[in-house]
């Protein structure tokens, strides 16, 4: 029991299908976050939002749309994805931002994205 | 700008003989360091940090890293490998002020019976 759920654990969508993906944390944390694991790349930040408030947008394409409708809950809109966009999405949470390292990520186990 | 190189893609060890996983990074600042493990089919699991309090950091299942400021690393090691240990270790650096996570390209570890 990691303390992030995440579901579905696997995903397999058409281009023009729209699906969403969802995170929920049960440790309390104010800050979640979006990141997407691509073979042989480093792990890519999409999205941070904290107290429900987005405070970071990496450049990520339209057709991902994250929504926070509250601290415990994060999701992750699909829609017109590319094949490129094939990966491991993986969601994690913090007590809070900008307090250095004492307030470790913890990670959600991730959904298994195949775009076809 | 802060970044980490993970210096060794795939690291194979036998049973019970020492682990080295090398990082080397860059940071403007005095940084914060993380080591994270995933297991296959498994989000990343926090392994130990470093936030500049002592320079020999011990984390859990008997891993531990070293910070050394001259040598700019923060090498992963443990005295005798098991099997459970096979996974991918990714070292992490903080970004200074924020909470935003720079992880290196990972190393896979493989331990061989």
């Amino acid at each position: 029991e990691t303390g992030v759920t995440q579901t579905p654990r696997h995903l397999v969508m058409g281009m023009t299908n729209k699906k969403s993906l969802k995170c929920e944390q049960h440790l309390g944390h104010n800050a979640m976050y979006w990141y997407k694991q691509s073979a042989k790349k480093p792990l890519e930040l999409m999205f941070v939002y904290n107290f429900k408030e987005q405070t970071e947008n990496n450049s990520v394409p339209s057709r991902f749309s994250p929504e926070c409708p509250n601290s415990s809950h994060l999701f992750l809109h699909l829609h017109t994805l590319q094949p490129e966009d094939s990966a491991l999405y993986l969601c994690a949470s913090s007590a809070s931002l900008g307090v250095g390292g004492n307030q470790p990520q913890h990670f959600g186990d991730g959904t298994r994205l195949s775009i076809l | 700008a802060q970044s980490v190189t993970q210096l060794d893609s795939h690291v194979s060890v036998s049973e019970g003989t020492p682990v080295l996983l090398r990082c080397n990074y860059s940071s403007s600042y005095s940084p914060s360091l993380f080591w994270y493990v995933q297991h296959p089919n498994k989000g990343l699991q926090l392994l130990l940090k470093y936030t500049s309090a002592a320079t020999l950091v011990k984390g859990i299942n008997g891993f531990e890293a070293e910070f050394k400021k001259s040598e700019t690393s923060f090498h992963l090691t443990k005295p005798s490998a098991h099997m459970s240990d096979a996974a991918e270790y990714f070292c992490v650096v903080l970004q200074t002020g924020a909470n935003n996570l720079f992880f290196g390209t990972g190393t896979r570890l493989t331990v061989i019976p």
